[in-house]
């Protein structure tokens, strides 16, 4: 079945650096959407990429959807602590369901 | 305007119980997703709902059902709880069943013992 895996897992930075996450499906989707859950909480959604090598901006955040739309990537400049949380991918292959297919996530810890 | 509310927002069960948790969608949103979240796992997807019918379900047993009304809230059905069925539940709605960003609510935790 279809599989969205990110990199890295975990990853720890200090306040100001930049952080990216990679996320890989194993099929073509329709679209890709990012989604931050801070610690017990929920999803909150994001944004959404649709074109091929589509790329968003919301203020520190770029989003980008790989050329084959198979990758993506969430790029935060200079981090701040309010970024702390968990970053997911999920992505819609356009079939019958469209249902949405969570990726592994990326937890971010941002340390002052 | 409410967002996507679900209840009960903690629950306890015993092994072999059954359990009904309960959504409503934000007002004009038809569709409603029923997702199940490990502790440090992505959302797992269980069903879809769209205009009261079941338009996808996912990798789960039989034990899981489900059920969109005509208002579109929904429920989901657990029965002979097992102890993985620990979890994180969550709803979601969209305004349809299209290319649009969903809204979650904030889950039930139900813990099985």
């Amino acid at each position: 079945g279809q599989q969205v895996m990110q990199i890295p897992q975990y990853q720890h930075v200090q306040e100001g650096e930049d952080f990216t996450t990679y996320c890989n499906s194993s099929t073509t989707l329709s679209n890709i959407q990012w989604y931050k859950q801070r610690p017990g909480g929920h999803p909150v959604f994001l944004i959404q990429l649709v074109k091929s090598g589509e790329v968003k901006k919301q203020k520190r955040l770029t989003f980008q959807f790989g050329e084959a739309k198979k990758n993506s990537s969430l790029h935060i400049t200079a981090t701040q602590t309010t970024d702390v949380g968990t970053y997911f991918c999920a992505g819609q292959d356009g079939g019958a369901t469209n249902k949405l297919i969570f990726g592994t996530g990326t937890l971010l810890a941002v340390q002052p | 305007d409410a967002g996507v509310t679900q209840s009960p927002t903690h629950l306890i069960k015993t092994r072999g119980q059954h359990v009904t948790l309960r959504c409503s969608p934000i007002s004009g949103h038809k569709s409603v997703s029923w997702y199940q979240q490990v502790l440090g796992q992505g959302p797992q997807f269980i069903f879809q709902y769209y205009e009261k019918e079941e338009r996808g379900r996912g990798n789960f047993p039989d034990r899981f059902s489900a059920r969109q009304f005509p208002n579109y809230s929904s429920e989901l059905n657990v029965n002979a709880l097992l102890l993985g069925d620990s979890a994180l539940y969550l709803c979601a709605s969209s305004f349809s069943q299209g290319n649009y960003g969903y809204t979650f609510g904030s889950g039930t935790r139900l813990t099985v013992v």
